[in-house]
């Protein structure tokens, strides 16, 4: 069973375009990562986000945590080749469970100049 | 570069040998996480260890595998008797205190294949 479920699983779309990638569950979780990682290397943590309905924006990235913590997005204005990547989300589980994060399984997004 | 050192970044093994993956972390932090990635599965949390103390190893296999960070050296996640199902990217990530949503920094990772 996947506790965190990522969608699309994939996404190539033209520079310049925007796009929105999603991170569901039917768990709380009590804070939840957004990383990327591309071939070869390990992920790059982006944002944490903590409290029920928080929005971060980093440049062209928007991250919104939802209001009961069970779900995330990710949304990118005007992606730009340099955006393509894997998109990982990651939460630690409301009160309690592994000390470890939950990942995601991903999106592969392509962005084709 | 002080960032999450982790060798050999590939190892190829026979089936029954040992493997042996190195971690060292990042400068200043005292808490080191292992993680195994197929392409199928995901990152799948395996151990969580402090300096000489192996604080949750629930996502770790109960056979063949162990995890140590002794006092002084890297980390070693050692896979006893490697079977084929252990091929796969094995990444270890850092984090300066104990904090369960502290941000995690991760090596490149050593690709582990067993032939």
């Amino acid at each position: 069973t996947q506790l965190l479920e990522q969608s699309p699983q994939f996404l190539s779309i033209q520079e310049g375009e925007n796009l929105t990638v999603y991170c569901n569950s039917s768990s709380v979780f009590s804070s939840l990562q957004w990383y990327r990682q591309e071939p070869g290397e390990g992920p790059v943590l982006l944002v944490t986000v903590v409290t029920g309905g928080e929005v971060k924006k980093l440049k062209r990235l928007t991250f919104q945590f939802g209001d009961a913590r069970k779900d995330s997005s990710l949304h990118i204005t005007a992606a730009q080749p340099g955006d393509t990547g894997l998109y990982l989300c990651a939460g630690l589980l409301q009160g309690g469970g592994a000390d470890g994060l939950t990942f995601g399984k991903g999106t592969h997004l392509i962005i084709q100049p | 570069n002080a960032g999450v050192m982790q060798n050999p970044r590939h190892l190829v093994r026979r089936r029954g040998q040992e493997a042996r993956l190195r971690c060292s972390p990042m400068k200043g932090h005292s808490h080191v996480y292992w993680y195994r990635q197929l392409p199928e599965e995901g990152l799948k949390f395996m151990v969580y260890l402090q300096k000489e103390n192996i604080i949750d190893e629930s996502g770790m296999p109960k056979e063949r595998f162990s995890a140590e960070f002794p006092k002084e050296g890297p980390s070693i996640l050692r896979i006893q008797q490697v079977v084929r199902g252990d091929s796969a990217a094995y990444f270890c990530a850092s984090s300066p205190n104990e904090a369960r949503n502290s941000p995690l920094h991760f090596g490149n990772g050593t690709r582990l294949t067993v032939t």
